[in-house]
């Protein structure tokens, strides 16, 4: 398996800008979660869909911020209009959505905002 | 509420030492706890879990970790640190919601090993 694939590994935009982040889950899974990373606040959880449903959406920090699943298998995440305060790294993770399923991890994007 | 505590952002041991990262959780139901490890421009691998199956749970490159129902804790131990584990680690509980599993991270430890 290819594991969780996230898209772009890097994004530089100007404040303002839209920004796209793309995440392709393990085949089979069925939980999918938006973390953030920064240096001030550690690993955020953003949301989390279980079957293609948002269960949780309190970690978006406002309304800047949207995320959806169009199929089971992928999620976008979605800054309009985006600023600085909003560069980190955000991971996409996906599960089998068992109370002991551990989460499985892309590689990130990191996202600047200048 | 289910949460953990990770004590100690910086861990730093000699090469061969012992590695002791703690974890102490907080949870009103037996919880579901791991420890994930994250290389440097990486994502987070899953080093070990526990399910309730055994107290004493083995991961991968050597680690293992002993959940104590008492201590309420869930360390992190390594017998002999080597260079290669150099990274920043974190402890999780499992909060179990209606629709689904959501895990809860540390803070993170991060972990430096000298020669």
């Amino acid at each position: 398996d290819a594991g969780v694939i996230q898209s772009p590994r890097h994004e530089v935009t100007e404040m303002g800008q839209e920004v796209t982040l793309r995440c392709k889950l393990i085949s089979g899974h069925n939980s999918l979660f938006w973390y953030r990373q920064t240096m001030m606040r550690g690993l955020e959880l953003l949301i989390y869909f279980n079957n293609n449903v948002p269960i949780d959406d309190s970690g978006m920090p406002e309304d800047r911020f949207s995320a959806k699943m169009p199929n089971a298998s992928f999620s976008t995440l979605k800054i309009q209009p985006s600023e600085p305060r909003d560069s980190a790294v955000y991971f996409c993770a996906s599960s089998s959505g068992q109370g002991n399923s551990p989460l499985h991890f892309g590689n990130g994007t990191r996202l600047t905002v200048t | 509420a289910q949460s953990v505590t990770q004590l100690g952002s910086h861990v730093s041991v000699s090469e061969g030492a012992l590695v002791l990262l703690r974890c102490n959780y907080s949870s009103s139901v037996p919880p579901y706890l791991f420890w994930y490890v994250q290389y440097p421009n990486q994502g987070l691998q899953l080093l070990l879990k526990y399910t309730s199956a055994a107290t004493l749970v083995k991961g991968i490159n050597g680690f293992e970790a002993e959940f104590k129902k008492s201590e309420t804790s869930f360390h992190l131990t390594k017998p002999s640190a080597h260079m290669s584990d150099a990274a920043e680690y974190f402890c999780a509980v499992n909060i179990l919601t209606g629709g689904g599993n959501k895990l809860t991270f540390g803070t993170g430890t991060q972990l430096k090993v000298e020669l």
